[in-house]
């Protein structure tokens, strides 16, 4: 996982409670991104930042939330807002200097909305 | 819809045996590719990667070849051992950005 942590690895919530994922990085990476992986399928991008206090949305943002306060850190917050928030959730980072760029990701948070 | 796909879902290779696991692309201004591996419950793990002026790029057993005119890219894993059963997702960079575009997958299943 080469540097990447993400927790907690797995995380139950209610319906209609907000949930934050913590992603930090020691690879002194630029860019953090935060992708949504569902059974069978493959990842989808929510959130990216290349800098810090700067950020832009993916395909899916809609219900999620983030911010880049510290290079290391990008959590991701999971909104009620978000229609259908079970999934596999997965962090990256890459230098982000100039692309292309190498993605690498953190081991996953697995969110279950009970 | 989503510019790379696969062809095969799934793919079972007797241990010991070359396993290729192909995928397509439909955007030509794609000029960067890269190949994880999934294991399951983790993190995608990077294994090679081919920038589009290249069209074969080797590393341990394993090569990618890339082929613009068809839009097509594969991996190839030699001598296929248990340890490399997973999913393998290709994903390709539109030239100029930072974004990646995944497939949905391959499975590739090693038996005895």
């Amino acid at each position: 996982d080469g540097g990447i942590t993400q927790s907690p690895k797995y995380l139950f919530r209610k319906e209609g409670q907000n949930v934050t994922l913590s992603c930090e990085q020691n690879l002194n990476h630029d860019a953090m991104y935060w992708y949504r992986q569902d059974p069978g399928q493959g990842l989808r991008l929510i959130y990216y930042s290349q800098i810090v206090n700067d950020f832009q949305k993916g395909d899916i943002a809609e219900g999620y939330s983030v911010s880049r306060e510290k290079k290391e850190s990008f959590p991701l917050t999971v909104t009620s807002a978000q229609k259908n928030p079970t999934a596999f959730y997965l962090c990256a980072s890459s230098i982000g200097r100039q692309p292309p760029d190498t993605q690498y990701f953190g081991p996953g948070t697995r969110l279950t909305v009970l | 819809g989503e510019s790379v796909g696969l062809h095969l879902p799934t793919l079972s290779v007797q241990e010991g045996d070359n396993s290729i696991i192909n995928c397509a692309y439909s955007n030509s201004a794609s000029d960067y590719f890269i190949w994880y591996k999934q294991e399951s419950g983790k993190g995608p793990q990077f294994i090679i990667d081919i920038r589009s002026n290249m069209d074969k790029r080797q590393g341990q057993r394993v090569t990618v070849l890339l082929n613009k005119t068809v839009k097509h890219l594969s991996l190839q894993i030699a001598a296929t051992q248990p340890g490399d059963s997973a999913v393998y997702f290709c994903a390709e960079t539109l030239r100029g950005t930072d974004k990646l575009i995944f497939g949905t997958g391959t499975r590739l299943q090693v038996f005895p």
